[in-house]
């Protein structure tokens, strides 16, 4: 099976940062990656597929990037509504797999 | 604007069997473009995908957990639903059911969750 591992595990930033989360997959995935956001109490919010696209009413300031086993989600500009944990998602011949997810917190 | 719904008991005794329903409304669960997977977060803790299903019946599971759940759907509710049994205190869990996308290969919609606590 494939592991996904992100990092870092916790990232401490502030609002106007520019921050960057890396999501390792333990074999080339080609390019079937997916970023949610979940705040506390609230199901995932879907943010980007296919690696860098971006899902419908996502602000630009996300944006993904990578491909084979390294990816990754940037926010160019942190807002107030970004801090969140986020998680990155890889689905292959019925198999679906998450990454542990990275907490973006207020520095 | 199509919404899911989960529903079930909040609490399960150890050794029984946990049982949810998704109710999918605004859309049918009969689409050959969607898959309906649940997926749980035991609190404090990331994401765990139990497993899938396509509207036609086809299941699939996470085999850390495939001996202990089963997912069905039952296309003339338009609902789908997840099993657990001889759950123990580790199934605490927030427990959601999503729809994936067969386009985007991503879960693009969510349920609002529901928690499940085992404990007698």
């Amino acid at each position: 099976d494939i592991q996904m591992t992100q990092s870092p595990s916790t990232l401490s930033a502030s609002v106007g940062d520019r921050v960057t989360i890396t999501c390792r997959a333990s074999q080339s995935i080609s390019s079937w990656l997916a970023w949610y956001q979940q705040k506390p109490g609230i199901a995932p919010k879907f943010l980007i597929y296919n690696t860098s696209s971006l899902q419908s009413g996502v602000p630009s300031r996300f944006s993904g990037s990578g491909s084979g086993t390294e990816f990754t989600l940037t926010i160019s500009s942190l807002q107030p509504d970004d801090f969140a944990t986020y998680y990155c998602h890889h689905y292959n011949s019925y198999s679906w797999t998450f990454g542990q997810g990275t907490k973006v917190e207020i520095k | 604007q199509l919404q899911l719904q989960e529903s079930g008991p909040g609490l399960v005794k150890p050794s029984e069997t946990l049982s949810l329903t998704c109710t999918v409304s605004g859309g049918s669960i009969s689409s050959s473009s969607y898959y309906w997977g649940w997926i749980r977060q035991p609190p404090g803790k990331g994401l765990e995908w139990i497993g899938s299903l396509y509207y036609s019946g086809s299941t699939y599971y996470n085999p850390s957990l495939k001996s202990r759940v089963t997912i069905s759907v039952d296309t003339s509710k338009n609902q789908f639903s997840l099993k657990v049994s001889s759950v123990t205190a580790a199934d605490t869990a927030v427990y959601f059911c999503a729809r994936h996308s067969r386009l985007k290969d991503a879960f693009d919609i969510w349920g609002q969750g529901t928690l499940v606590t085992v404990s007698s």
